[in-house]
C-alpha cells in the first residue's frame, strides 16, 4: 500500500519566521509531488508541485525533493497569519493518481 | 463564477438511507474525481472519471456508485448509509487525464450519518 507520512504535530511559528514541513513516501516509483493548503472548513488548493530532485521556489514557498531518501519538504518563509492552515503532502506516479498524507497544521502567531 | 460546485453543502441523514451528492465543473475539464476526507483530515481518492469513463475505482464499498452523465458532471450515489460514511466528500477536476495537470477541488459536502 502506498503511504505518505506527515508525522509532526501542529507547528506553531512566530510571524516572520520560517515554517518547515516534512513528508516521506513509500513508493519509490513516485514521480509527482504536491503540496496543498487547506484552510479550516475549506477545500484543498494547490500551492506547489515538484517533479525533480532539488529545490523549487515560488514566492515565499520552497519545495525540496529528495527521491533517494524519499522525502519532500515545504518551507514557508516570512510566515504570515494567513499561512495558518493544514498543509497536505500528495504523492503519485502522476497528478491523476495521488495519495495524500494526513496533513500538518501550521499556526502562525502574530 | 464557481469553477467546481457541489450540492448539497451539508447532508444529515439516518443510517440505512440512500443519498446523492452532485458535482458540476464549468472549466471544460475532461477528468473528474471523488475524494473522501475523514474526521482525521485524511484525504483519500475514491473514483476518477475521464471523458465520462471510469478510470480509477479504489477499494470503496459497492454501496458507492458514481455516475457521469456528461463530462461536466460527476455524481455520487450512496446506498444504505452507515455511520462510517460520515465525512467530507470533495469533488475535483483536472484538464485531462494527465500526470501533471492540477486538480481543482469543489467546496466539499459534509455528510453526517446519524
Amino acid at each position: 500500500q502506498k503511504e505518505v507520512e506527515q508525522n509532526s504535530g501542529p507547528l506553531s511559528v512566530p510571524e516572520g519566521a520560517i515554517a518547515s514541513l516534512n513528508c516521506t513516501y513509500s513508493d519509490r516509483g513516485s514521480q509527482s509531488f504536491f503540496w496543498y493548503r487547506q484552510y479550516s472548513g475549506k477545500s484543498p488548493e494547490l500551492i506547489m508541485s515538484i517533479y525533480s530532485n532539488g529545490d523549487k521556489e515560488d514566492g515565499r514557498f520552497t519545495a525540496q525533493l529528495n527521491k533517494a531518501s524519499q522525502y519532500v519538504s515545504l518551507l514557508i518563509r516570512d510566515s504570515q497569519p494567513s499561512d495558518s492552515a493544514t498543509y497536505l503532502c500528495a504523492v503519485g506516479p502522476g497528478a491523476n493518481r495521488l495519495a495524500f498524507g494526513k496533513g500538518n497544521q501550521v499556526v502562525v502567531i502574530p | 463564477d464557481t469553477a467546481v460546485s457541489q450540492t448539497p453543502k451539508y447532508l444529515v441523514t439516518q443510517m440505512g438511507n440512500d443519498k446523492s451528492i452532485k458535482c458540476e465543473q464549468n472549466l471544460g475539464h475532461d477528468t473528474m474525481y471523488w475524494y473522501k476526507q475523514d474526521s482525521k483530515k485524511f484525504l483519500k481518492i475514491m473514483f476518477s472519471y475521464n471523458n465520462k469513463e471510469l478510470i480509477i475505482n479504489e477499494t470503496v464499498p459497492n454501496r458507492f456508485s458514481p455516475k457521469s452523465p456528461d463530462k461536466a458532471h460527476l455524481n455520487l450515489h450512496i446506498n444504505s448509509l452507515e455511520l462510517g460514511d460520515s465525512a467530507v466528500y470533495f469533488c475535483a477536476s483536472s484538464q485531462e487525464w494527465s500526470e501533471t495537470d492540477t486538480q481543482y477541488f469543489g467546496p466539499g459536502t459534509r455528510l453526517t450519518v446519524l
